[in-house]
């Protein structure tokens, strides 16, 4: 499968855990996103990031959400001392550049994130 | 602020009709608008997209018509398939951020 993985599918924690989503674009794609998805809403976009640099953030709430895309390895959104309402679908899309005019972003499946 | 609203929120389609669902935006800055689709437990996927400079794409069942002066576009599905009820999302990108509309539930009856 050379599409966005995304993992894990599901994941489940109590509230004041962290929790972390990873992200592997695909196959020459340099730039990722993240958007959190709330059921009967929208795609939410939270953060922009090519390899090593964070593009745009504005999206992202400043306190206990932080995001990376390291030289090697997936893309990593981390959430610390997770609440009930942090509880959503989180997707990742990536494409070959700027996602602006003919560049569609390509979407992973998603991570099911449940605070108990 | 919801910068491309859509609508309507659910659909219901006999097989063999015409799926229509609208979206309309405010910032004329928006150049690039395409449309996604997703089922239940999966990501969106692209389906179709066009840029303001053409009035009408159709590829397939689906057909994206725009119109830059009422800043509206709107996808049609043709001869509506139960395989097509899914999740509908338009979104517009400003050459930065793509923005979303809130999604149409399109249910399609055998």
């Amino acid at each position: 499968n050379a599409g966005v993985m995304q993992n894990p599918r599901h994941l489940v924690r109590r509230r004041g855990q962290e929790a972390r989503l990873r992200c592997s674009p695909m196959k020459g794609h340099s730039h990722v996103y993240w958007y959190r998805q709330l059921p009967e809403e929208g795609l939410k976009f939270m953060v922009y990031l090519q390899k090593e640099n964070i593009i745009d953030e504005s999206g992202m709430p400043k306190e206990r959400f932080s995001a990376e895309f390291p030289k090697e390895g997936p893309s990593i959104l981390r959430i610390q001392q997770v609440v009930r309402g942090d509880s959503a679908a989180y997707f990742c899309a990536s494409s070959p550049q700027q996602g602006m005019g003919n560049q569609p972003q390509h979407f992973g499946d998603g991570t099911r994130l449940s605070i108990l | 602020q919801q910068q491309v609203k859509q609508s309507p929120q659910s659909l219901i389609v006999q097989k063999g009709g015409i799926s229509i669902i609208n979206c309309a935006y405010e910032n004329t800055a928006f150049d690039y608008f395409p449309w996604y689709q997703q089922f239940p437990g999966k990501g969106p996927a692209l389906l179709i997209a066009i840029r303001p400079d053409v009035s009408e794409k159709k590829e397939g069942r689906f057909t994206i018509s725009f119109n830059k002066s009422a800043k509206q576009f709107s996808l049609h599905i043709m001869d509506s398939q139960p395989g097509d009820s899914a999740t509908y999302f338009c979104a517009a990108n400003d050459g930065n951020q793509f923005y979303f509309g809130t999604g149409t539930s399109l249910t399609v009856i055998p």
